[in-house]
């Protein structure tokens, strides 16, 4: 079974500080993905960025970077220069096949991300 | 262009009624799944389609739980007989293809709450 920990529920921070939200991911297949979404208060779930099993390169794409690392079977990501438009819930989820071309997504709890100006 | 778009946003059942979600896939979209999310928790897959065929519904909480896609576009999720536990947010999101390759892109959900 598929298993996505967020140990962060709260997270609040001043405007212009960076910020990390941790994710840690349990799965016995070698072929995943992993992504991470941003809940608004509009309640629509927002796609961020995707990384699969095979790549550990870590990237920066504006604002946003990730640090993947499958030895301690983390995934987590970071806001540069923190904004109060960033506040919402940030999830982190796992995709593994589930056979029949299915690869339903398994979601941690969400961290809620303040930003005060 | 177009995302995902589901109805009602907001629904209001008495215990015991019935009432049906739709959502409007990403035109062009094979795969549409559903998900439920409780108050304060991530979202739970409920079932997958790829096109009009419902490969997966091994989320689906009870059998009074139901969901179609009966022209592979637009799909219905049907509660009967909603109970108190039933109160969440379905989402509905759909990805181009049926592979792990594919981002899920969401709908803004249908918040239910039975009285």
């Amino acid at each position: 079974a598929q298993k996505v920990t967020q140990a962060q529920t709260e997270i609040s921070v001043v405007e212009k500080e960076d910020v990390t939200l941790d994710c840690v991911y349990e799965t016995r297949d070698t072929t995943y993905y992993l992504f991470w979404y941003k809940q608004p208060p509009s309640g629509e779930l927002v796609f961020l960025i995707r990384r699969n099993s095979f790549d550990e390169q870590n990237e920066i794409s504006g604002r946003y970077s990730w640090n993947f690392q499958k030895s301690t079977s983390s995934f987590n990501f970071t806001i540069t220069a923190s904004q109060v438009v960033d506040s919402a819930v940030y999830f982190c989820a796992l995709s593994v096949y589930s056979g029949g071309s299915n690869y339903k997504l398994t979601f941690g709890k969400g961290t809620l991300l303040t930003v005060n100006p | 262009g177009a995302g995902v778009s589901q109805s009602p946003r907001y629904k209001v059942a008495k215990r015991g009624q019935d009432v049906a979600l739709r959502c409007d896939p990403i035109s062009g979209h094979v795969s549409l799944f559903w998900y439920q999310q409780a108050l304060g928790q991530g979202p739970e897959f409920l079932t997958y389609f790829q096109n009009e065929a419902q490969l997966d519904k091994s989320g689906l909480p009870s059998d009074r739980f139901f969901a179609e896609r009966p022209e592979g576009s637009v799909s219905t999720l049907k509660i009967q007989r909603t109970q108190q536990e039933d109160s969440a947010v379905y989402l509905c999101a759909s990805s181009s293809m049926g592979g792990n390759t594919d981002t899920q892109y969401f709908g803004p959900g249908t918040r239910l709450t039975v009285l």
